[in-house]
């Protein structure tokens, strides 16, 4: 359960703060991915990147900004969020040309107040 | 665009028992994959096994196995001897074959996953 990992596992959060979830890859993956899992709908891709440019951005509001500096990591910035952004945020990785499975990190449960 | 629907929101078993998980998806590709990953109180998701579609041999991971009816569009998951550790929540998911970015398709695989089914496990 290293291969993936997340920080912090838990935040609170004001609508007015400005804070950054962390994904890790130990894995040599080449692509990542934020979803977000709230309580009784399927899981939704947020973005993804591959070789660490952003190939895909779902819809989703700019108060979420993604940042991927290099292939082991990706950061999800926060600011101004709504209570309805209150979900478990899950980062995941994989290697391109080999299944790509996806291996999850362990999520961060953020609460907006 | 895909769809992945899991029909039963909740199950339960009696440890060593068997139980069979239900999922069916809409799709117009021939080629694609499929996955059932688990995800424990613990929250970290975790795949079970993985089926791909052009392979008539439904895949088998020591106590999981799938049903897989390419046809009938449907992708169950059996667990046999059902465990304690067990519980947790299910989720199918399809893939649609990753293709280049020259031939129009994209770099990555995307995944489309249902709803998930709560499993849980009874001493």
């Amino acid at each position: 359960e290293t291969g993936v990992t997340q920080t912090p596992r838990h935040l609170v959060m004001g609508m007015t703060n400005k804070k950054s979830l962390k994904c890790e890859q130990h894995l040599g993956h080449n692509a990542m991915y934020w979803y977000k899992q709230s309580a009784k709908k399927p899981l939704e891709l947020m973005f993804v990147y591959s070789l660490e440019e952003r190939v895909e951005n779902n819809s989703v509001p700019s108060r979420f900004s993604p940042e991927c500096p290099n292939s082991s990591h990706l950061f999800l910035h926060l600011h101004t969020l709504q209570p309805e952004d209150s979900a478990l945020y899950l980062c995941a990785s994989s290697l391109q040309g080999q299944g790509d499975e996806q291996y999850f990190g362990p999520g961060t449960r953020l609460t907006v107040t | 665009a895909q769809t992945v629907t899991q029909s039963q929101p909740e199950m339960s078993v009696q440890e060593a028992e068997t139980v069979t998980l239900s999922c069916t998806y809409d799709t117009s590709e021939n080629n694609y994959y499929l996955f059932w990953y688990k995800q424990p109180p613990s929250r970290q998701m975790i795949l079970v096994i993985r089926q791909e579609a052009y392979k008539q041999q439904n895949a088998t991971e020591n106590r999981f196995s799938v049903n897989f009816q390419k046809a009938a569009k449907s992708f169950s998951l059996k667990i046999s001897d059902s465990q304690l550790g067990d519980t947790a929540m299910y989720f199918c998911a399809f893939m649609k074959p990753r293709g280049g970015l020259y031939a129009g398709g994209t770099s990555y695989g995307k995944l489309t996953f249902g709803q998930g089914t709560i499993l849980t496990v009874h001493p």
